[in-house]
């Protein structure tokens, strides 16, 4: 069955600190690839997608997300994160099929980042 | 605001209850989504329904009932539930189904007794 692993369950780092986030995905086709934060309780809302061209995408908020089909990963980056970062962040796929059909999205289990002012 | 919007926020119920769970997009989306988020799992998706005809139903127990009357409008009946059910209810809306870029309402807490 497809999958989507997202490496680090809570993530602690100080302001200005650099943020990556693992996400890793288990399918050998075409994918679409998304990432979401979910704010203290608020709804989960899109933070960036890859669907095709330059690997590198750039989001919200300073945010960016590498594809790189040989690894199946799409992490991502923010150079410097500040306090307001702080929340959950989910990782999602949409795989194709070979008949060119979308799938539904799969989402990793999110990872938890909390910034120390 | 997302557009979505889910009613209540929260709800705790015993096993022996029954409530619904609501929920309206203003997005003029065609697809619309029920997910369930418990603590350190992925979001799993439940049910799917595009143009009002479900087209997804993941594996769910039948005591959960979903009713979509539009593509406007769609619930989420409980009856006879679980404690292990116990979860946050997302509602999610898209274009068209089979994804695309989902708009997610900010959820219903559920607590079964």
């Amino acid at each position: 069955a497809q999958s989507v692993s997202q490496h680090n369950h809570h993530v602690i780092l100080s302001e200005a600190a650099s943020l990556e986030l693992g996400c890793n995905y288990s399918y050998g086709g075409t994918v679409n690839l998304f990432w979401y934060v979910q704010y203290p309780g608020q709804h989960l809302q899109l933070l960036l997608k890859y669907f095709s061209g330059d690997p590198l995408v750039k989001g919200i908020k300073g945010f960016e997300a590498e594809f790189i089909k040989s690894k199946f990963s799409f992490n991502l980056r923010k150079p410097s994160v500040q306090w307001s970062d702080t929340a959950e962040y989910f990782c999602a796929v949409r795989p194709y099929d070979g008949g060119g059909s979308q799938g539904n999205l799969i989402f990793g289990k999110g990872t938890k980042l909390s910034v120390k002012p | 605001e997302t557009g979505v919007t889910q009613t209540p926020r929260h709800l705790v119920m015993g096993m022996t209850n029954k409530k619904s769970l609501k929920c309206e997009q203003h997005l003029g989306h065609n697809a619309m989504y029920w997910y369930k988020q418990s603590a350190k799992k992925p979001l799993e998706l439940m049910f799917v329904y595009n143009f009002k005809e479900q087209t997804e139903n993941n594996s769910v127990p039948s005591r959960f009932s979903p009713e979509c009357p539009n593509s406007s409008h769609l619930f989420l009946h409980l009856h006879t539930l679980q404690p292990e059910d116990s979860a946050l209810y997302l509602c999610a809306s898209s274009p068209e189904g089979g994804g695309n870029i989902q708009y997610f309402g900010a959820g219903t807490r559920l607590s079964v007794l």
